[in-house]
C-alpha cells in the first residue's frame, strides 16, 4: 500500500460547511494526488502535486484547493461543501524509476454532503 | 487530451474459463498503461505496467499486452477464479505531464 492512509475514511456534512480531507505518506513520494470517484465517471483527478508547496490543478479542481506544507501530507478542502461533491475520494503518490512509475493508491475517503 | 474506454463495462464468466478485458485510448502518446483492480468499498490495487517500449507483462495468471498503434491494451486472465471478481480498471500515463487518465472500469464477476 505504499504507506498511504487517508482521514477521516467517512464524513457527512451539511452544504456550505468546509471540510479537509488528509492524505499521508511514509515514503517521501515526491507525487501526490487526489481524485474523486464517480459511478460513470471512473476516476478524475483534482488536483496534484510535485513537491512541498508545488501544486497544479486537475480536469476538476473546481470548489476544491488543496496545500502541501510537508512532504508526507497533501491536504484537500472543499471551501464550502455542495451536494455535487458527494462523492469518494482517493489519495495516491507515484512510485518507481523513471520509465516504471506506478501510482498508489490510499484506501479512500467516503464523504456525504447533505 | 487523452481518453480512456473500457468496453463492456460489465462482463460475467464461469469459473475456470480464459478471459480478455480491453482498453482503448486515443493518443498513442502514452509513457505506460497500467491496470488496477478495485473491490468493492476498497481502494485500487496496481497489478500490471506496461512501459511504451514493451509489448506485454506477466505477472501469474495475469498477462496485460499494449499495442500503441492501434491504441489498445488488453487484459488476459487465465483460469478464472471467484477471487478474481472485481472491477478492473486501465489508465494512461503520457508524455508532458505526471497524470493519469482512467478508463471506467469493467465490473468482472466469475461465477462458481
Amino acid at each position: 500500500d505504499a504507506g498511504i492512509t487517508q482521514s477521516p475514511r467517512h464524513k457527512v456534512t451539511e452544504t456550505g460547511t468546509p471540510v479537509t480531507l488528509r492524505c499521508h505518506q511514509t515514503e517521501n513520494h515526491r507525487y501526490m494526488y487526489w481524485y474523486r470517484q464517480d459511478p460513470g465517471h471512473g476516476l478524475r483527478l483534482i488536483h496534484y502535486s510535485y513537491g512541498v508547496k508545488d501544486t497544479d490543478k486537475g480536469e476538476v479542481s473546481d470548489g476544491y484547493s488543496v496545500s502541501r506544507s510537508k512532504t508526507e501530507d497533501f491536504l484537500l478542502t472543499l471551501e464550502s461543501a455542495t451536494s455535487s461533491q458527494t462523492s469518494v475520494y482517493f489519495c495516491a503518490i507515484l512510485a518507481g524509476g523513471l520509465s516504471t512509475d506506478t501510482q498508489y493508491f490510499g484506501p479512500g475517503t467516503r464523504l456525504t454532503v447533505l | 487530451k487523452q481518453e480512456v474506454t473500457q468496453i463492456p463495462a460489465a462482463l460475467s464468466v464461469p469459473e475456470g474459463e480464459n478471459l480478455v478485458l480491453n482498453c482503448s485510448f486515443t493518443d498513442s502518446a502514452i509513457y505506460n498503461l497500467q491496470w488496477f483492480r478495485q473491490d468493492p468499498g476498497k481502494g485500487l490495487t496496481s497489478l500490471l505496467l506496461i512501459q511504451s517500449s514493451q509489448r506485454e507483462q506477466t505477472s501469474g495468471r495475469l498477462n496485460a499486452s499494449l499495442d500503441k498503434s492501434s491504441g489498445r491494451s488488453t487484459l488476459y486472465i487465465a483460469a478464472s477464479q471467484p477471487g478474481d471478481s472485481a472491477t478492473y480498471l486501465c489508465a494512461g500515463f503520457n508524455f508532458g505531464n505526471e497524470k493519469l487518465t482512467f478508463g471506467t472500469g469493467t465490473r468482472l464477476t466469475i461465477i462458481p
